[in-house]
């Protein structure tokens, strides 16, 4: 069975700061792995994604996300967090095997950015 | 231009009336679906159709029944309205290849209140 696990309920880091929102997974086959982020009272917008290739992928806003095979990890990151970065993001899988495109969430995770 | 389009924004209503979602998307896509976020903002997939035919179809009342005019609509019927029922329905589309490693795009949400 497919799915997703993002440990922290919220992150709080200081604006300026590195943040590291946290993602492990479990799929059969080769894993596709995806960013969401989602404001207050919107849909989800897509931020990255990892398909194959280099492990460090670099997505929509400065953000970027590591995948690492051996821990089934897909961490998300910035350098530098803005107090507009401050959202609930979300982590998704779809396994290789897939035939219907369904994507498994996390439970998301809740950022917040303080000045 | 609104990649994907959901109406109306805001539902509310009595219990045991019954109500439509309309989802629109002019992306081209042959996928679309339907969400649920719940109050604790967990997303959980309902229904999926490719190129108009039902391909996804989770364990959800049958109160609940998309319908599929053409590739580029995606509306959800809900029968019998339960306090249960409210929360928040994101419809989505994608492009589907095989292995599934394209991101889905989402509307802006219907946030459903059944009173």
């Amino acid at each position: 069975a497919q799915s997703v696990a993002q440990p922290e309920d919220q992150v709080n880091v200081a604006e300026g700061n590195p943040l590291t929102v946290k993602c492990t997974y479990s799929v059969s086959g080769n894993p596709y792995l995806f960013w969401y982020v989602q404001y207050p009272n919107r849909g989800l917008q897509f931020l990255l994604k990892y398909i194959t290739g280099d492990n460090l992928v670099k997505g929509s806003y400065g953000f970027e996300a590591e995948f690492n095979k051996s821990q089934t990890s897909f961490h998300l990151k910035k350098p530098s967090a803005l107090v507009s970065d401050s959202a609930l993001y979300f982590c998704a899988v779809r396994g290789s095997s897939s035939n219907t495109g369904k994507l498994i969430f996390g439970q998301g995770t809740t950022l917040q950015v303080k000045p | 231009d609104t990649a994907v389009s959901q109406t109306p924004k805001y539902l509310v209503t009595q219990m045991g009336n019954d109500k439509s979602i309309k989802c629109e998307q002019n992306l081209g896509h042959d996928t679309m679906y339907w969400y649920k976020q719940d109050s604790k903002k967990f997303l959980k997939i309902m229904f999926s159709y490719n190129n108009k035919e039902l391909i996804i179809n989770e364990t959800v009342p049958n109160r609940f029944s998309p319908k599929s005019p053409d590739k580029a609509h995606l509306n959800l019927h809900i029968n019998s309205l339960e306090l249960g029922d409210s929360a928040v329905y994101f419809c989505a589309s994608s492009q589907y290849i095989p292995g599934g490693n394209t991101e889905a795009f989402f509307g802006q949400g219907t946030r459903l209140t059944v009173v």
